[in-house]
């Protein structure tokens, strides 16, 4: 099992650009999550999803969008990139209440 | 959101017990957890709690949940430099959304 890929690890963005960052897990979770992190102020919730063709917003989803077509995949979309997006996101899926399993980031400058 | 709460620094030194704490906000949570950080990795989850139980433990670690007082613990025994990281906690709300709290940045000085 590979858990939770996350892709790309580093990029940066100009003002005005937009970009997906790709998520996928192969432990066939029904859950799947994107959060932010900056300094600070822990993880926020973006948007989630709860099952195929299912998902809802977070905390902070303005700027975002996101789909889930299959199990696997649950891509974020930056539709017009701010610099207030510069951040470190995580994705993240759970089964259920064992907790969310965690890739390891995507680290996004915008300029 | 919800507000879940950590101080954000806490220094112990090595071979010391170090106790990080949080409150949380919304007491239907069935579950809470804890997570560490190492820098630049992403979230790796050391232990969680259901909400009808008090304490438990796992090796060096023993969690300890008071839910008249939305207060949730994470002691570490005999912590090692290895253990310097950001710790999370978390609550799980509706629709499995998880809420962590700010982190607690832990420095173990030798």
């Amino acid at each position: 099992n590979a858990g939770v890929t996350q892709t790309p690890k580093f990029q940066v963005l100009k003002t005005g650009q937009s970009m997906t960052l790709q998520c996928a897990q192969d432990m066939n979770h029904e859950y799947m999550s994107w959060y932010r992190q900056d300094p600070g102020m822990g993880l926020r919730l973006i948007h989630y999803s709860v099952g195929a063709g299912i998902t809802d917003q977070g905390e902070v989803p303005n700027g975002y969008n996101v789909s889930r077509s299959t199990t696997e995949d649950f891509p974020l979309r930056l539709l017009s990139a701010a610099p207030s997006q510069t951040s470190v996101y995580f994705c993240a899926s759970s089964l259920g209440g064992d907790g969310y399993t965690f890739g390891s980031g995507t680290r996004l400058t915008v300029v | 959101g919800e507000d879940v709460e950590q101080s954000l620094f806490l220094s112990v030194r090595e071979g010391d017990s170090s106790v990080i704490n949080c409150t949380y906000t919304d007491s239907s949570s069935t579950y809470l957890y804890w997570y560490k950080q190492e820098p630049g990795a992403g979230l790796q989850l050391l232990t969680y709690i259901f909400s009808n139980m008090d304490m438990k433990q796992d090796q060096r670690l023993t969690v300890l949940l008071n839910k008249k007082d939305k207060h949730l613990s994470l002691r570490i025994a005999d912590t090692q430099t290895g253990d310097s990281a950001i710790y999370f906690c978390a609550e799980i709300l509706t629709g499995n959304q998880f809420y962590f709290g700010t982190g607690t940045s832990l420095t173990v000085i030798p």
